[in-house]
């Protein structure tokens, strides 16, 4: 089955530096890749995905890229804010349920 | 905004009991799925329920464990007979289509905790 390695495991950025977090997965038959954000006691949330007929998706500072040949995805936030600090989770999906990755916690330092 | 709702958000129980997590998927999705998380590990798929009967499962869903949709708006998931490997937060989430290829809302979790 499918297999999500996510990394780092956590990531600590000072106000307004960029942050990158990388993803790769196992099955070269996966189409979908969702990355949802969790705060502190919240429920995880969905901030952008990307299919696999696109190469990278951008929504303001947040944009996520795809490359179905070295089979990996990443999540590039800039001008980061003390709000973005989280754990972020990315997933993969072949038409099943989704498949996640261990998590990033992102510290944004102010 | 709609929401995906679950209760309770903490349960303690003695292991060998029976508990039940409750959740309230968004009221237009069919596709309903439950998920857990242990602590320091990754979000993992336990079974999707769709039409009143379990569409996929996995190998974690064994037969301690089954779900329920009792009526028109709850979904909810049973472990008969609770082991301390149990302990986890798990997640309830919904969509509008399955296959695992639309976006999944959450539920902020049930954290179990047995004893």
């Amino acid at each position: 089955g499918e297999n999500v390695e996510q990394h780092p495991s956590t990531l600590s950025v000072q106000e307004g530096d960029s942050a990158v977090i990388k993803c790769t997965y196992s099955d070269s038959a996966s189409n979908y890749f969702p990355w949802y954000k969790q705060e502190l006691g919240k429920r995880p949330q969905l901030i952008i995905d990307i299919r696999s007929n696109v190469g990278e998706k951008k929504d303001q500072r947040i944009a996520v890229t795809l490359n179905k040949t070295a089979k990996h995805f990443s999540l590039h936030i800039t001008e980061t804010q003390p709000e973005d600090s989280a754990v972020y989770f990315c997933a993969a999906s072949m038409g099943t349920p989704l498949v996640f990755g261990k998590g990033t916690r992102l510290s944004v330092i102010a | 905004e709609p929401e995906v709702t679950q209760t309770p958000s903490h349960q303690v129980t003695q292991m060998g009991q029976e508990v039940i997590l409750r959740c309230v998927p968004i009221s237009n999705h069919l596709y309903f799925y439950w998920y857990r998380q242990i602590l320091g590990q990754k979000v993992e798929f336990l079974v999707s329920f769709y039409n009143n009967e379990i569409s996929e499962k996995s190998e974690i869903f064994d037969d301690q464990f089954s779900v329920e949709r009792p009526d028109g708006s709850n979904f909810t998931l049973k472990i008969r007979s609770t082991k301390l490997e149990d302990s986890a937060m798990y997640f309830c989430a919904s969509s509008e289509q399955g296959g695992g290829n639309t976006e999944a809302f959450f539920g902020q979790g049930t954290r179990l905790t047995v004893v």
